[in-house]
């Protein structure tokens, strides 16, 4: 069974560029997390989202970013205008239900140069 | 806001001692507390929870102790091995939240277990 998939693992974008971070969830599993985990930090909860719908954003930054799950297809998680505050490490989480732990993808570190 | 948080940043001992991680937290209101593992590069794995009407769970060579007088969580590793290094996250979730999976975090303790 294959786990949580994150693509890409790194990316590279300069300042003023978008970026783009992918998860497909595991198989079954319809609710996907986001989560940023700074340097030397805890992870950070950003959204959560069930198929075609956002349920919890109340972590995720009033700008530049956005999220999506849509009937087809992975979740994306989109930031406009990066900055070098937005360089962490960007991982989704999946589960089968809302009263289950999630299960973690491996990440995508996000450098801004 | 409320926080999960930790008292040791760092923990380092050797092959086959018993390892104890602590962490407090401060959201009375939390159902559930969670150990993570981080491996250096990975996502964090779960490793075991306590629902907050417990005091203590067993998994396995895993222990974790809930004291919620003073808002204590620990994790107790027993014969700790070298594949245990890591970085140790408690988490909180609670219930009545939109998911269970809406963690709060908190910042980690590094084991390094020495041969």
């Amino acid at each position: 069974n294959a786990g949580v998939m994150q693509n890409p693992r790194h990316l590279v974008r300069r300042r003023g560029q978008e970026a783009r971070l992918r998860c497909s969830p595991m198989k079954g599993h319809s609710h996907v997390y986001w989560y940023r985990q700074l340097p030397e930090e805890g992870l950070k909860f950003m959204v959560y989202l069930q198929k075609e719908n956002i349920i919890d954003e109340s972590g995720m930054p009033k700008e530049r970013f956005s999220a999506e799950f849509p009937k087809e297809g992975p979740s994306i998680l989109r930031i406009q205008q990066v900055v070098r505050g937005d360089s962490a490490a960007y991982f989704c989480a999946s589960s089968p239900t809302s009263r289950t732990w999630p299960s973690f993808g491996e990440g995508s570190w996000l450098t801004v140069v | 806001g409320e926080s999960v948080g930790l008292h040791l940043p760092t923990l380092s001992v050797q092959e086959g001692d018993n390892s104890i991680i602590n962490c407090a937290y401060s959201n009375s209101a939390s159902d559930y507390f969670i150990w993570y593992k981080q491996e250096s590069g990975k996502g964090p794995q779960f490793i075991i929870d306590i629902r907050s009407n417990m005091d203590k769970r067993q998994g396995q060579r895993v222990t974790v102790l809930l004291n919620k007088t003073v808002k204590h969580l620990s994790l107790q590793i027993a014969a700790t091995q070298p594949g245990d290094s890591a970085v140790y996250f408690c988490a909180e979730s609670y219930a009545g939240g939109t998911s269970y999976g809406k963690l709060t975090f908190g910042q980690g303790t590094i084991l390094t277990v020495h041969p």
